[in-house]
């Protein structure tokens, strides 16, 4: 099992410039997430999905866009990338099991360390 | 609003123990969890509670109480390899309906020096 993988590891953008993040789950888990993370601050939700077919903001989706047509696979789309974009993107997974009686562990991927110039 | 606080960074040494607090003031708790990151890498699963109490995990223990809002975890025999930020996260239910999300505190640095 490769668990959570993402693609592609690093990126550098200029401003104005768009790209997809691409997150890959073998796990069979239902529910996926895109967060960004920033030099201290916490892991910030972007957007969500409980499903194929289905997505949903979170904290921070403005400039962001996500797409979930296979259940193991997760996009993030930037359209027009600006340098606030800059930062580490986590994608993670998770089956909702039996919370909160049981921990719904979330599953990260290695990260993408994004710039944007 | 929802809001998680922890120290930014602490430091300690081999072979001793170490308490991380975390105190929330979150809407519609549902569970706390403790991740473990290493500089560079992903957050990995620690330790999670969702009633009030302790619970052991080898050298890991965390500690909730739901009427403070506080939780803490305890590494014991620290050892180099648990130099690391150490997040603690909650999952909140919200109140308008919707699914379970997870809010991040800005995590602990933890230093392990010999």
């Amino acid at each position: 099992n490769a668990g959570v993988t993402q693609t592609p590891k690093f990126r550098v953008l200029k401003t104005g410039q768009s790209m997809t993040l691409l997150c890959a789950q073998d796990m069979n888990h239902e529910y996926m997430y895109w967060y960004r993370q920033d030099p201290g601050m916490g892991l910030r939700l972007i957007h969500y999905s409980v499903g194929e077919g289905t997505t949903a903001k979170g904290e921070v989706p403005d400039g962001y866009n996500v797409s979930r047509l296979k259940k193991q696979n997760f996009l993030l789309g930037l359209e027009s990338a600006a340098p606030s974009q800059t930062s580490v993107y986590f994608c993670a997974s998770t089956t909702p099991g039996l919370a909160p009686f049981k921990p719904d562990t979330q599953y990260f991927g290695p990260g993408t360390r994004l710039t944007v110039l | 609003g929802q809001n998680i606080d922890q120290p930014t960074e602490m430091t300690a040494t081999e072979g001793a123990i170490v308490q991380i607090n975390c105190t929330y003031q979150t809407s519609g708790f549902n569970g706390l969890f403790w991740y473990q990151q290493h500089a560079g890498e992903a957050p990995t699963f620690l330790s999670y509670n969702v009633l009030d109490g302790l619970e052991e995990k080898g050298r890991f223990s965390s500690f909730l109480s739901r009427s403070k809002g506080y939780s803490y975890l305890l590494l014991k025999e620290l050892q180099m390899k648990d130099s690391a930020s150490y997040l603690c996260a909650v999952r909140v239910v919200p109140l308008s309906g919707g699914y379970n999300k997870l809010i991040f505190g800005a995590g602990t640095r933890l230093a392990v020096h010999p």
